[in-house]
């Protein structure tokens, strides 16, 4: 267990809804990063925060935003979803931008 | 931009071989990470270098980093089936931006 946690495990929506992926990060850890990984694919870097603020920026689609909160956890939303959005989310947490990162169990997303 | 390398992209080995995968890049890291990730699954930490020409083991599982900090290796003996999954190495460099490599996806076969 990494000490991060994502909700839902789970989730299947139809074309043109919006979702909102959770994450929170391991204690003590400011930095929050959410990735991408379609199917046999490799890790999509979307978007990273630090203590509140955004830091980086991926291959994030306009449909797509996220933002940490003041507690540090961290909401992704995806909107207008289409098929091609299903995927694994993950978000990953780290004491600061340099240090390794932690992954939470991902949130599989189905578009039908 | 930088860029990690990761080779070879797909490997597929019987059990008990050895092997050994790769990382490069043309920029100089302050630390480098390999994750194993399976199926469904987070990626999970093996390991941090830190020092130039450091090497690491775990069991099994030897870590190099180059002397000049842009390349690593990953060597497996014996390997078993359990060793099955993605593995990925990521870098963090000097301005503390975090990069991840496209993965080696090891299969190994009983």
């Amino acid at each position: 267990d990494s000490g991060v946690t994502q909700t839902p495990k789970h989730l299947i929506t139809a074309t043109g809804q919006r979702v909102t992926l959770r994450c929170s990060p391991r204690s003590g850890d400011l930095s929050v990063y959410w990735y991408q990984q379609s199917l046999d694919q490799g890790l999509q870097f979307l978007i990273q925060y630090y203590n509140g603020e955004e830091r980086a920026k991926g291959n994030i689609l306009e449909r797509f935003s996220a933002q940490q909160f003041p507690d540090l956890h961290s909401e992704l939303n995806l909107s207008s979803l289409e098929l091609g959005d299903s995927a694994l989310y993950f978000c990953a947490s780290s004491e600061t931008p340099a240090h390794e990162q932690y992954f939470g169990p991902g949130t599989r997303l189905t578009v039908t | 931009t930088q860029l990690l390398e990761q080779s070879p992209q797909f490997l597929s080995i019987q059990e008990g071989e050895n092997l050994t995968v790769y990382c490069n890049s043309s920029s100089v890291f302050s630390s480098l990470q390999w994750y194993r990730q399976e199926p469904g699954e987070g990626p999970v930490l093996l390991v941090t270098v830190v020092t130039g020409g450091e090497v690491k083991k775990l069991k099994r599982l030897t870590f190099q980093f180059g002397d000049a900090r842009k390349d690593s290796s990953l060597h497996i003996t014996a390997a078993q089936t359990g060793d099955t999954g993605l593995y990925l190495c990521a870098g963090a460099d000097y301005g503390q931006n975090f990069v991840f490599g496209p993965g080696t996806r090891l299969s190994v076969l009983p």
